[in-house]
């Protein structure tokens, strides 16, 4: 079935390392999302890439890098400038609506 | 600039009960897209609906129906006889083109619980 998957479901953070979250589609998408979810906070916006080797800042972006190398991966990269990492991040991918992986929960250590 | 208020935070309700969960947006453009997305406790958020800026019919998909008002910038969400499945955080996101993409601004989401 076509969906997207990301990896790992758990991920911990040891202060002043980076750590990358994999998000894959097979759907097909050009558009790619990353979203942050804090309790209470709704999801913001960290990157998102309409297409391969393009990607934009979000509205929360710093200390977050990504890349788009391939049409079906867009890893995000939680550098340690990110001083509050521990949150719940979504990938999505888009045609006409939003396709929402099923998450990683990042805490730090 | 662009966004959702989702003024209820949690909504507790008893089975059966009908529930209205209501969406406020701002927005200058003219062409824009209104969604409602369901999150379960698994963490996975499910589309509920899509709905341009043009069309304000409003819609029923069994339990579930949705009322656009332009002119109050309104999309409610209710459902009828809710069910101890409804239990979830319920988000309501706005699109509008920003550099030739749609991206959506999500509203914070209301809880809404069902109680047996």
């Amino acid at each position: 079935d076509g969906g997207i998957t990301q990896s790992p479901k758990y991920l911990f953070r040891k202060e002043g390392q980076n750590v990358t979250l994999s998000c894959e589609q097979n759907l097909n998408h050009d558009a790619m999302y990353w979203y942050r979810q804090d309790p209470g906070q709704g999801l913001r916006l960290i990157y998102y890439s309409q297409i391969v080797n393009d990607f934009q800042k979000g509205d929360i972006a710093e200390g977050y890098s990504v890349s788009r190398e391939k049409k079906e991966s867009f890893p995000l990269t939680v550098t340690s400038a990110q001083k509050n990492p521990t949150a719940f991040y979504l990938c999505a991918s888009r045609n006409e609506k939003l396709f929402f992986g099923s998450g990683t929960q990042l805490s730090v250590l | 600039a662009q966004k959702v208020t989702q003024a209820q935070t949690e909504i507790s309700v008893v089975e059966k009960e009908d529930v209205t969960l209501d969406c406020v947006y701002e927005t200058r453009d003219t062409t824009y897209y209104l969604f409602w997305y369901k999150q379960p406790p698994s963490g996975e958020l499910v589309f509920l609906i899509r709905r341009n800026s043009f069309d304000e019919q409003n819609e029923i998909s069994g339990r579930y129906s949705w009322n656009f008002q332009k002119s109050t910038s309104s999309f409610n969400f209710t459902i009828t006889a809710s069910q101890v499945v409804d239990s979830a955080v319920y988000f309501c996101a706005l699109s509008e083109e920003r550099r030739g993409s749609y991206i959506p601004t999500f509203g914070r989401g209301t809880s809404l619980i069902v109680h047996p």
